[in-house]
């Protein structure tokens, strides 16, 4: 069974930074991309970014590059999505979902989501 | 603002048909990407519903389909049941932004 769990809900103070993950299992890691998306309160879902785990290849939505920083660790088969600076804006439900083949391809399995709370 | 188009909201009755539309343009919608549903019921992640424009993952019942034509597409629901009460968002990929875009999504409430 393909599952993908990801880490707990963050409570954090502006400038702060966070990394939180996704932790996939029942399949070959290193052979699909895994995504984040992003819904911030009462919102749509935003594509922030992929990471090809199998040669760490990343790629970024023009909105979020250089905002966030995506990485993966084969040998926990767990991808990670981090913020060196968080901002109040960045408070949202945040998701990782895998792409069933390349980059345009559907999102079949979704996370349950990692909620992020940014506050003085 | 949304590359993908979708109304913001539709409604029906249970029984009822219902359509939600995806507009965008050449560089997303057409021969050479596919169009991707999802359910996003409240307080619960997206669930993968539509795939390559028309298909209908396993366990999803056939009273959901999906159309395209042009640079549109359609999700279209029939026999429309209480349980169906979420937001729908469709998906493509834009290959002049080379970025995967949403549509502002579509909240269906069954009346």
């Amino acid at each position: 069974e393909v599952l993908l769990v990801q880490s707990g809900a963050e409570v954090k103070k502006p400038g702060e930074s966070l990394k939180i993950s996704c932790k996939a299992s029942g399949y070959s890691f290193s052979s699909y991309w895994v995504a984040w998306v992003r819904q911030m309160p009462g919102k749509g879902l935003e594509w922030m970014g992929v990471i090809y785990p199998g040669d760490s290849d990343t790629r970024y939505s023009p909105s979020f590059q250089g905002q966030v920083t995506i990485s993966a660790d084969k040998s926990i088969t767990t991808t990670f999505l981090q913020w060196s600076g968080l901002k109040a804006s960045d408070t949202a439900m945040y998701y990782c979902a895998r792409l069933f083949s390349g980059i345009a391809s559907r999102s079949d399995y979704w996370g349950q989501g990692t909620l992020v709370t940014v506050s003085s | 603002q949304s590359v993908l188009t979708q109304p913001p909201s539709v409604s029906g009755a249970p029984g009822q048909r219902v359509t939600i539309s995806c507009t965008g343009s050449s560089s997303n919608i057409g021969p050479d990407y596919d169009v991707h549903w999802y359910q996003q019921l409240p307080g619960t992640a997206p669930k993968l519903l539509i795939f390559g424009n028309i298909n209908r993952p396993s366990g999803v019942p056939d009273r959901f389909s999906g159309s395209e034509s042009g640079t549109s597409a359609s999700l279209a629901i029939t026999g429309l049941q209480a349980e169906d009460e979420a937001d729908y968002y469709c998906q493509s990929y834009d290959s002049s932004l080379s970025v995967v875009v949403f549509g502002g999504g579509t909240k269906l409430t069954v009346l």
